[in-house]
């Protein structure tokens, strides 16, 4: 089946740094999503990129769908402690409308 | 309900039992979805519902899960003769949309 391939798996960086996570796929996807997860809770939806080649801006947050489309980006800037998290990509395939999430990046912010 | 939600949030059971996993989706969604995060990995598919349409099973593990959804709304995941490998945290979902899923904050299960 398809895989997601996220990376880094963690990151423990300093509050007020910029973060950057990746997302690769060895299948094409029409849509791109990222969202972040809080311990005890479901996944919330951060953005979402539906076309190749799309940035788009959250707040904080930066994220790209890549021209190929099987990859992604997901920018941070400036981060704080409430951006501690696990963050997932997440992709629709074809007409499909199940999504395939990727393993996670773990962000860990040092104040 | 102004989310998705689950019950209960967190469940132990003893190995070789059966659970039951409720949610209890937003209303006017017509999609569910259920899905399993086992410890430190990504959401696993388990299954789909959309509307009155035959329900998409293809990520059940095994004979031993199954799940329906009554009348539309409510959804329940049953687990038979639980295993250790069955626990994990259970993920349910709505939508109305493709785009537009909505988690549940799940169902931690521990089958000692």
């Amino acid at each position: 089946g398809q895989q997601l391939n996220q990376s880094p798996q963690s990151m423990f960086i300093q509050e007020g740094e910029d973060v950057s996570m990746n997302c690769t796929s060895s299948s094409i996807f029409n849509t791109w999503l990222w969202y972040k997860q809080d311990p005890g809770e479901g996944p919330v939806l951060l953005i979402a990129l539906y076309k190749a080649g799309e940035l788009t801006s959250n707040g904080r947050l930066t994220a790209q769908f890549g021209i190929t489309r099987k990859d992604s980006f997901l920018n941070i800037s400036a981060s704080i402690p409430s951006d501690v998290g696990i963050y997932f990509c997440a992709g629709f395939t074809g007409g499909g409308n199940k999504l395939t999430f990727g393993t996670g990046t773990q962000l860990k912010v040092e104040l | 309900g102004a989310g998705v939600s689950q019950s209960p949030s967190n469940k132990v059971t003893e190995k070789g039992k059966d659970v039951e996993l409720r949610c209890d989706p937003i209303s006017g969604h017509t999609a569910l979805y259920w899905y399993r995060q086992s410890l430190g990995q990504g959401l696993e598919f388990l299954i789909y519902f959309q509307g009155n349409s035959a329900p998409d099973k293809s990520g059940l593990p095994s004979d031993r899960f199954s799940a329906e959804r009554t009348g539309g709304s409510v959804s329940t995941l049953t687990i038979q003769r639980t295993q250790q490998e069955d626990s994990a945290v259970y993920l349910c979902a709505s939508s109305w949309a493709a785009y537009g899923y909505t988690f549940g904050s799940g169902t931690r299960l521990t089958v000692v």
